[in-house]
């Protein structure tokens, strides 16, 4: 199974391009990353999945690299309301055994 | 994205009672809905899958009398706490899988916040 390793924190000021970077040494052939943001007593919200190379969508971008060990999750131009935790998900498509990471707090200041 | 409604958001309860959280699949079917417990600033935790038909699949050190989950039709899954204790107390938020479009997403409900007295 893939070992998840983000950052505990992080910090970042309005306007400026945050990116996250999750390791998964162990990735399998079917695993897709997936990128969830949790405000405090909410559920997850998805926020962007991949399986290689670049995803982008309105909110965010991920990078894969082809190795897939590691994955970025790049947030252009935040503001206050993106201050949440992160987690980096990786999930075998077949059996969908999920693999959380212990999940990245980002604080964004004005 | 897909949206997924849970109930209630807030309950207390008396130590020894039951509550019953409800996790819905609002515009597409979900064979499986998955239900986790989260403690403060900590990761979600699986408890357990839950299958359409079937059976529940509870994760090592889950007691399945104590979690009762019911998911009897594609859009609706049921997390039981049977007698209820502090130490049960926690935030629960269940999800569902969506595999429209080739590619499997999870999406969560807004989660139950559980006080037990």
């Amino acid at each position: 199974l893939a070992k998840i390793t983000q950052p505990i924190s992080m910090d970042s000021y309005e306007g400026q391009e945050v990116n996250i970077t999750c390791s998964h040494n162990n990735i399998a052939t079917n695993d897709y990353i997936t990128w969830y943001q949790q405000f405090p007593s909410q559920g997850p919200r998805f926020i962007i999945q991949g399986y290689k190379t670049k995803v982008t969508n309105e909110v965010a971008s991920l990078f894969i690299p082809a190795d897939r060990k590691s994955s970025t999750l790049s947030l252009p131009r935040v503001s206050l309301s993106d201050t949440a935790v992160y987690y980096c998900l990786v999930g075998d498509g077949g059996n969908y055994q999920l693999i959380w990471g212990a999940g990245t707090k980002l604080i964004i200041k004005p | 994205g897909a949206v997924v409604s849970q109930h209630p958001s807030w309950v207390i309860c008396k130590s020894g009672t039951s509550v019953k959280i409800e996790c819905r699949s609002l515009d597409f079917q979900a064979t499986t809905m998955f239900w986790y417990r989260q403690f403060p600033k900590q990761s979600l935790m699986l408890m357990a899958t839950s299958n359409e038909g079937s059976k529940a699949t509870y994760e090592q050190g889950v007691e399945k009398d104590k979690f009762l989950i019911n998911h009897a039709s594609l859009t609706l899954s049921t997390l039981t706490v049977t007698s209820a204790h502090p130490e049960d107390s926690s935030f629960y938020i269940c999800s569902a899988r969506d595999t429209a479009g080739g590619n499997e997403k999870l999406f969560f409900g807004s989660g139950t916040q559980l006080s037990v007295l």
